[in-house]
């Protein structure tokens, strides 16, 4: 069973540009997650999708980042524009379940702004 | 913000010994859950525990819950030096999110 795919692994990009993550999770699995990883800590949501849905985005700092799963299948996490403290890693996971069942991890993408 | 708070933040022990680390949590739980995270890589799933349980078992993995005390404890039992990762607890705060602590570095020293 193939895992979850992300990508890039790695993006390295000046302030103020654009980037955009791309997440597929494993398959059948309805609940897609975006998380954040800081250095020396540990993930925090920033959205979760209950199928198409994003049934919580409250951790979203919606005036530079947005999200979409369409189809409720991949989804795509968008940073416009990236600042200097957005460098951190992302972390897209899934479950076929809700919150509280295993959550299955992607690789995560590691974000560099300078 | 972090429901879960693992302690020690870092541990370093002999290949062999057994490594013990502990996550407490401020609000009720339905489950808990350990995860571990080589560097540089995503987590994986070691152990879900629910609330109506004490004790869960998986290979060299013993996991504890104390709902009245708030905490759970992970027991890797003749580490190795493969063990040598961050592990995670993660609670799911009324059942609306799940949250990490910030984690243990356990280092498995050959």
């Amino acid at each position: 069973e193939a895992g979850v795919v992300q990508s890039p692994r790695y993006k390295i990009i000046e302030k103020k540009q654009p980037v955009a993550f791309w997440c597929n999770p494993i398959s059948g699995h309805n609940t897609l997650y975006w998380y954040l990883q800081n250095l020396g800590q540990g993930p925090e949501l920033l959205i979760r999708y209950e199928n198409e849905e994003a049934v919580d985005d409250s951790q979203l700092p919606k005036d530079r980042f947005s999200a979409e799963r369409l189809k409720g299948v991949d989804s795509t996490l968008k940073i416009q524009p990236a600042e200097l403290g957005d460098s951190a890693v992302y972390l897209c996971a899934s479950s076929f379940g809700g919150v509280g069942e295993t959550q299955y991890f992607g690789p995560g993408t590691r974000l560099l702004v300078l | 913000s972090q429901q879960g708070e693992e302690d020690p933040q870092a541990l370093s022990i002999q290949e062999g010994e057994n490594a013990t680390m502990n996550c407490s949590y401020k609000t009720s739980i339905n489950n808990l859950q350990w995860y571990r995270q080589n560097s540089g890589r995503g987590l994986v799933h070691l152990i879900l525990i629910r609330s109506n349980e004490r004790e869960k078992h998986s290979g060299r993995l013993r996991v504890t819950l104390d709902t009245s005390k708030k905490s759970s404890s992970l027991l890797i039992t003749a580490s190795r030096a493969a063990d040598t990762a961050s592990y995670f607890c993660a609670t799911d705060k009324g059942a609306q999110k799940l949250v990490f602590g910030q984690g243990t570095r356990l280092t498995i020293n050959p």
